[in-house]
């Protein structure tokens, strides 16, 4: 049970440049989270997905696009990155949204110059 | 809209000394409250939660945590803090239909000094 998987753990783009995270749980959890780090801030939401196919914006969802086609995976998508998307990224999910209790992966150390 | 409040951002104790994080909040129903461990270039680990029933809390490592809905506050605490407990430590919030979605705080980085 590998819980959280995150790839890749660090990157460096070029502004403008498009890349993918990747994120998978193999608890069969139905809710997942993608959030960003960053100094003095602590985590900000930025998508989440309720289930397969259903997806909604969080607080910070500009510059970014995400799809659930599988309960496993919840990739999020940069599209025409910017240096302000240079963050420390973590996925999440949890089993039941009644206890909020989120799992979360080791993160993915992205810088955009 | 909720909030998480940390007023630490940095506290600085020596080891077997006791600790306490300060943490508080806005919500409009009853909260969920959660605290969460990093240690450098990891993900967050769960150290403790409340939903509801007795306001003190018990967690993992030591630590425990006391709600206090008068105060709005969650305050962490450990009796006596080992090297080991360096780390940054988040304070969140949610619940209700809100989906499973967090609100966290900025986060305290506690540094343990020999």
């Amino acid at each position: 049970n590998a819980g959280v998987t995150q790839t890749p753990k660090f990157r460096i783009l070029k502004i403008g440049q498009s890349m993918t995270l990747q994120c998978a749980q193999d608890m069969n959890h139905n809710y997942m989270y993608w959030y960003r780090q960053d100094p003095g801030m602590g985590l900000k939401l930025i998508y989440y997905s309720v289930g397969a196919g259903i997806t909604d914006k969080g607080e910070v969802p500009n510059g970014y696009n995400v799809s659930r086609s599988t309960t496993e995976d919840f990739p999020l998508r940069l599209e025409l990155a910017a240096p302000s998307q240079t963050s420390v990224y973590f996925c999440a999910s949890s089993p039941r949204v009644d206890r909020l209790e989120q799992y979360f992966g080791p993160g993915t150390r992205l810088t955009v110059t | 809209a909720q909030s998480v409040t940390q007023p630490d951002i940095h506290i600085t104790v020596s080891e077997g000394a006791s600790l306490e994080l300060r943490c508080n909040y806005s919500y409009g129903a009853t909260p969920y409250l959660f605290w969460y461990v990093q240690s450098p270039g990891q993900g967050l680990q769960l150290l403790l939660k409340y939903f509801s029933g007795d306001t003190l809390v018990q967690g993992i490592k030591g630590f425990e945590a006391e709600f206090k809905r008068s105060q709005s506050s969650f305050n962490l605490r450990k009796p006596s803090v080992h090297w080991s407990d360096a780390a940054e430590y988040f304070c969140a919030v949610g619940g209700g239909t809100s989906y499973g979605k967090l609100t966290f705080g900025q986060g305290t980085i506690l540094t343990v000094h020999p």
